[in-house]
């Protein structure tokens, strides 16, 4: 089965503090993804990779970059976590373009 | 920007009825599209897939429709279960080669009444 693992389940940080959320995917998969989803407003992407240190911005990178140095593993920073950066945060990887994406467990992360 | 739209927050089902979930899509040039199931806690589950070059495509108690000329997806799930409540997102890939966002609409909160 294919796994996408994000390392944190819940997570509570500080108004601006540097974050890091970390997933990983074990299926050799080409492309990467991070959303955050917010109530009444879906799932919205805010970066995709699809090699090794290749990236595209989403819809809404403000505020968040991230870094893909190994194939397996593509993390999201928060350069300088606010408040309106509380969310959900899910990551999901795919094989191929026309592929279905396999999702993490998500992330919550509390700004306080 | 382009957007994925689901047609109503909340369909609210009997159980054993036929459940329909609309979407409406806005790019054209999409060419893949996905509907996931998310249950409380977890992340989206793939249900079905459809590429544009087809227009129905059937799944084990579940259908999705595409209709390009007015860029509409929709969700059948047949003889619909209490453990078929969750909350229902369409999603569309635009891209080119292997790369590509996959973007999401807002979701459908699917109840299914006992």
């Amino acid at each position: 089965d294919v796994k996408v693992t994000q390392s944190s389940r819940y997570l509570v940080k500080r108004t601006g503090e540097k974050v890091f959320l970390e997933c990983v995917q074990d299926m050799d998969h080409e492309n990467m993804f991070w959303y955050r989803q917010d109530p009444g407003l879906g799932l919205r992407l805010i970066y995709f990779s699809y090699d090794v240190k290749m990236k595209e911005k989403g819809d809404i990178p403000e505020g968040y970059s991230v870094s893909r140095e190994k194939k397996e593993r593509f993390s999201l920073i928060l350069e300088s976590a606010s408040t309106n950066q509380t969310s959900m945060y899910l990551c999901a990887s795919s094989l191929i373009r026309q592929g279905q994406a396999f999702f993490g467990q998500g992330t919550r992360l509390t700004v306080v | 920007g382009e957007s994925v739209g689901l047609h109503l927050p909340t369909l609210s089902v009997q159980e054993g009825d036929n459940s329909i979930i609309n979407c409406a899509y806005s790019n054209s040039a999409s060419d893949y599209f996905i509907w996931y199931k998310q249950e409380s806690g977890k992340g989206p589950q793939f249900i079905i897939d459809i590429r544009s070059n087809m227009d129905k495509r059937q799944g084990q108690r579940v259908t999705v429709l595409l209709n390009k000329t007015v860029k509409h997806l929709s969700l059948q799930i047949a003889a619909t279960q209490p453990g078929d409540s969750a909350v229902y997102f369409c999603a569309e890939n635009m891209g080119s080669g292997n790369t590509g966002k996959l973007i999401f609409g807002q979701g459908t909160t699917l109840q299914v009444k006992p």
